[in-house]
């Protein structure tokens, strides 16, 4: 079972549209966390969200944590060919078991 | 600084021989974690530790054993590896609060068990 849910799986995209991704659960989380991963590498963490209704900039990414604290999106505006990769979210429903979502991959067209 | 470093980075086994992925981290993270990557499930933990001396399973603690003697090292053992086997295996540490789960990863070790 997936206690985070990720969509899209997969975004095909041209280089300066904007994007969204979401990250669903039935589960509150204290704190959600989005990693990129490109290929061959593991993940690298991007952000933390911890307070519901947070929002969170890095630079051209747009990190947003829902109300409730069960959902967070990531937007991404004017996408560049180096924002291609696999998108995760991850949390901790409880305790120290970590679990992410199956991710999103992203590719930017030039 | 090295971080996470996970060896070897490819492995092929024969089904029913055994090895152990090894881990080490050289910021005195306390909580250690083990995971596979298969395509379209994201990463699944198999084991953790959240110090040493103490482990705990995961999601997917079958036909793996852990150990943590140590704060840097997190060896992961596969006792007779099984087809089921292949995959992308990630060490990631952290250290303990509460944003605990805010993890550093290895560039993993891509195992095949023919």
């Amino acid at each position: 079972t997936q206690l985070l849910e990720q969509s899209p799986q997969f975004l095909s995209i041209q280089e300066g549209e904007n994007l969204t991704v979401y990250c669903n659960s039935s589960s509150v989380f204290s704190s959600l966390q989005w990693y990129r991963q490109e290929p061959g590498e593991g993940p690298v963490l991007l952000v933390t969200v911890v307070t519901g209704g947070e929002v969170k900039k890095l630079k051209r990414l747009t990190f947003q944590f829902g109300d409730a604290r069960k959902d967070s999106s990531l937007h991404i505006t004017a996408a560049q060919p180096g924002d291609t990769g696999l998108y995760l979210c991850a949390g901790a429903p409880g305790g120290f078991k970590t679990i992410f979502g199956a991710g999103t991959r992203l590719f930017v067209k030039a | 600084n090295a971080g996470v470093t996970q060896t070897p980075k490819f492995q092929v086994l024969k089904t029913g021989q055994s090895m152990t992925l090894q881990c080490a981290q050289d910021m005195n993270h306390e909580y250690m974690s083990w995971y596979r990557q298969d395509p379209g499930m994201g990463l699944r933990l198999i084991h953790y530790s959240v110090g040493a001396g103490i482990t705990d399973q995961g999601e997917v603690p079958n036909g793996y054993n852990v150990s943590r003697s140590t704060t840097e090292d997190f060896p992961l053992r596969l006792l007779s590896a099984a087809p089921s086997q292949t995959s992308v295996y990630f060490c990631a540490s952290s250290s303990p609060g509460l944003l605990n789960t805010e993890a550093f990863f290895g560039q993993g070790t891509r195992l095949t068990v023919v």
